[in-house]
């Protein structure tokens, strides 16, 4: 069974630091990985969506790395900004369908 | 890109009524849909997988005569919320895949729909 944690549970940064999102997953045979974004009472917003077969993928100042064989993947935000507030959640695939998510890392970027 | 519609975003019901909420694919045909609840602070749990044409296939511990799922086209999918009751409020978050996709396509989330049963 596929279980995925994140770490840390909760991270405050001060305006303009850069950061890093850790989250691991325990069965590697996954074909994919994707990052989400939430906002407090929103839905969630597909961030980056890594293969099996990429080590990273980018999107403006997200970067997110994927490490199969150890089970783990970073999510890298560059020069952060208080807009980037919000929940920040891994995913894998399950078998044919279903995402297993992690716990998710609440991010607070103070002005 | 893919989008996914939720409606209602929020409602309010009484104890011992019925909700539906509403999962539309609009650019894309799914077959299957998923349905998540989430509680204050939480990851996302999968309550049942909604396959089109088909029964759902719901998660353990989920009752499948209080969640009722209906998919009856490739671009809608309904989870009804029967004899609501205090402890049903949450927060519901449906989700599709692009038909044409394989498993390295992603998911497409809905924007939720938050229930508070009085």
């Amino acid at each position: 069974k596929q279980e995925v944690t994140q770490i840390p549970a909760a991270l405050s940064v001060p305006e303009g630091e850069n950061l890093v999102l850790n989250c691991s997953f325990t069965d590697s045979a996954i074909y994919n990985l994707q990052w989400f974004r939430q906002d407090p009472g929103k839905g969630l917003t597909s961030l980056l969506l890594i293969q099996s077969s990429q080590r990273e993928q980018t999107s403006g100042r997200l970067n997110a790395s994927l490490d199969k064989s150890s089970g783990r993947s970073t999510l890298y935000i560059a020069a952060s900004q208080p807009g980037d507030s919000a929940t920040y959640l891994c995913a894998v695939p399950q078998g044919a369908q279903k995402l297993v998510f992690g716990q998710g890392t609440r991010l607070t970027i103070n002005p | 890109g893919a989008v996914v519609s939720q409606h209602p975003s929020w409602v309010i019901c009484k104890s011992g009524t019925s909700v539906k909420i509403e999962c539309r694919s609009l650019d894309f045909q799914a077959t299957t849909m998923f349905w998540y609840r989430q509680f204050p602070k939480q990851s996302l749990m999968l309550m049942a997988t909604s396959n089109e044409g088909s029964k759902a296939t719901y998660e353990q511990g989920v009752e499948k005569d209080k969640f009722l799922i209906n998919h009856a086209s490739l671009t809608l999918s309904t989870l009804t919320v029967t004899s609501a009751h205090p402890e049903d409020s949450s927060f519901y978050i449906c989700s599709a895949r692009d038909l044409t996709g394989t498993l390295n396509y992603g998911y497409t989330f809905g924007s939720g729909t938050r229930l508070t049963v009085v």
